[in-house]
């Protein structure tokens, strides 16, 4: 199976530019795919596809990348976007999420 | 508005069987597949299964495969996901989900507790 590994958590603040990573254990083209998930709620789609904005999402969340490396950007970073962040990939079998990244206020 | 609704979910003792529904709306139901993928406490997210637009096709994780069955209704807008052998390692909270490739949709989920 694919391996995707994110980082465990990161601080940041209000009105910061923050990076999340996720490397693919082998290449998954471009169909890495990023969500967002609050306690209690279910997972809620931000990027499809490396770096395409699902519908209704703000301007202020990116993505980037090919092959094995991606990244997902929130800038700048608002108190509301304090979640965990997953990555999952669909181009190998059988589809695979990262850990997540959980996102802390400093 | 695109909506999922998942049910049946609840307090199962280990070996036992549970059948999970979720009803869809806001879509063509028949356009689209749909998945299951559910996540234990305080843990990530796992894939469990997905099925084709007319449910010929189906797969399914490693972890469940021989266990569980996911099949749909076209007809009633639902998913399901027939669940047998539960073990304690699958409690979680069940998500249906839109597919394929990315999963647009989630349902709100139904927490399944297996334990004696």
């Amino acid at each position: 199976d694919t391996v995707l590994t994110q980082s465990p958590a990161l601080a940041v603040s209000p009105g910061e530019r923050v990076t999340i990573s996720c490397r693919a254990s082998e290449s998954v083209s471009t169909l890495m795919h990023w969500y967002q998930q609050k306690p209690g709620q279910q997972p809620k789609l931000l990027i499809y596809k490396a770096s395409n904005l699902a519908s209704g999402v703000p301007a202020r969340f990116s993505g980037s990348g090919s092959g094995t490396d991606f990244t997902f950007t929130i800038d700048p970073v608002e108190a509301d976007d304090i979640a965990t962040y997953y990555c999952h990939q669909s181009w190998n079998s059988p589809p695979t999420f990262g850990g997540g990244t959980k996102l802390e206020l400093k | 508005e695109v909506q999922l609704v998942e049910s049946g979910g609840g307090l199962v003792q280990p070996g036992r069987s549970m059948k999970l529904s979720c009803a869809a709306s806001g879509f063509t139901f028949s356009d689209y597949y749909m998945a299951w993928v559910r996540q234990a406490p305080k843990k990530g997210l796992e894939w469990v299964a997905s099925i084709s637009y007319e449910g010929s096709s189906t797969y399914y994780g490693d972890s469940v495969k021989g266990r569980f069955t996911i099949s749909r209704d076209n007809a009633k807008s639902t998913l399901y996901l027939q669940m047998n052998s539960l073990r304690s390692e699958d409690t979680a909270t069940y998500y249906c989900a839109r597919d394929p490739a990315w999963f647009a949709y989630w349902g709100q989920g139904t927490l399944v507790t297996v334990s004696s």
